[in-house]
This record gives structure tokens, C-alpha cells and sequence, in this order.
């Protein structure tokens, strides 16, 4: 069936470095994916969206990238700071706008 | 702007006995979702409202769990009777449509003992 998965659990960073979390999807009819952040105790909360007819969108100081051809997407943190470190969904929106969640890495900053 | 609000926001109840969640979605918004976050994953959608209707209820357990929106407002989102299974935080999020952004609350801790 559909699925949205992400490669790694847990992803530690040293404050200041860049950070890049990833995430596969197995369904091809995908149009719009969504990257949320959630922080312990809160619900998920936006972070930046993507349509299937782009490859790269920015935000500040975070950037999506999707790779159709291996059904790949990546976010990308510039400048991590403690603030960051949370829990990162990729999510995928089909039919009736149902996002479907993947399972979410962690990122650890490390002060 | 007021978030999403929910109540409560924990709740230990023993397996076979009911509980009742309660989410005030974002004042105009017309769609309200409700999810299921089990420990360790991703959130799972299992009812979505437009307006007081349902649009999505594929994936609710409907044997045990009711949800409704009467006047296309509130919701709440009933469990009756739980099981340990059912152990999970509760998250009501809401958009202004099915297409728009959706705003999440803070959720309801569950744990059946």
C-alpha cells in the first residue's frame, strides 16, 4: 500500500551545522508533500510544502528538495540551532486531502 | 488567533471503560480532523469533518469509536469500550478547507491501563 517512510530515526548535529533529514515515499500519484515539525508534548506543526512539479522550494533558513525519479524528498536546516531539535515529518497529501504521516526522525542539537 | 484548543489533555482510564475528547478547532475554519499518534510514529488520520459532515472515515475503528461535529464547530471523539491498544495521544487539527494548511492542537494523552 501507500507508505511514506523515513531513513533514520534519531540524527544528532552540532549547533551551527546544517542538517539534513530524509525521507522516502513509495507512492508515484503523490503531488504534495508537507514537512512538519513537532515538539515534545505539541502537536505537529508546519514547516514548508512542496508540489510534485518542483524540485527545490526555500524557506528560511530550510529547503526541500524532491527527487521524483527515486521518490526521495529531504529537508534541509541551515544553521541548526537547540531550538530545532524535535521530531520531522514528511507527509504526503492524496485523495480528499488525506495527509498520510511517516514515522519521523528525531534531530538532536548538540550546544 | 486562538489555536486549536483540546480537553483534557491527559487521561488514564482502565481497558472495557469509555472516555470522551474534546477539540474547539480555529473559529472559522470548516474542516476539523481528528488523528491517532501512537509512541514512536507518525500521526494517523482517523476522521475527517467538512462543515458537520464526514468526509473521511476509512480509517476508525468503528466498532469502538464515534466522532461528531453537530454544528460544525466543536468535535468530540468517544472510545467505548478501550482497549490497551488504544494508548495513544489524541490530536485534533483544523483547516479553513480541505485544501488549506491544517493547524494542530496540543493533543490528548491516553493511556488504558
Amino acid at each position: 500500500g501507500e507508505s511514506v517512510g523515513l531513513h533514520l530515526p534519531t540524527l544528532s548535529v552540532q549547533e551551527g551545522d546544517n542538517s539534513i533529514i530524509n525521507c522516502a515515499y513509495s507512492n508515484s500519484a503523490s503531488d504534495y508533500f508537507i514537512w512538519y515539525k513537532q515538539e515534545s508534548g505539541k502537536g505537529p506543526q508546519f514547516i514548508i510544502d512542496i508540489r510534485s512539479n518542483m524540485d527545490k522550494r526555500q524557506g528560511q533558513r530550510v529547503t526541500v528538495l524532491l527527487n521524483k525519479t527515486v521518490k526521495h524528498l529531504s529537508l534541509q536546516i541551515a544553521a541548526t540551532q537547540p531550538g530545532d531539535s524535535a521530531v520531522y515529518f514528511c507527509a504526503e497529501k492524496g485523495g480528499y486531502q488525506k495527509v498520510t504521516f511517516g514515522t519521523g526522525t528525531k534531530l538532536q542539537v548538540i550546544p | 488567533e486562538a489555536g486549536v484548543a483540546q480537553s483534557p489533555r491527559y487521561k488514564i482510564i482502565e481497558k472495557r471503560q469509555s472516555v470522551a475528547f474534546w477539540c474547539n478547532p480555529i473559529s472559522g475554519h470548516a474542516t476539523l480532523y481528528w488523528y491517532q499518534q501512537i509512541l514512536g510514529q507518525g500521526p494517523k488520520l482517523l476522521i475527517q469533518f467538512q462543515n458537520n459532515g464526514v468526509v473521511d472515515d476509512s480509517q476508525l475503528p468503528k466498532d469502538r469509536f464515534s466522532a461528531e461535529r453537530l454544528k460544525g464547530v466543536d468535535s468530540t471523539l468517544k472510545i467505548q469500550p478501550a482497549k490497551l491498544e488504544d494508548s495513544a495521544v489524541y490530536l485534533c487539527a483544523s483547516s479553513l478547507d480541505l485544501k488549506a494548511e491544517q493547524y494542530f492542537g496540543p493533543g490528548t494523552r491516553l493511556t488504558v491501563t
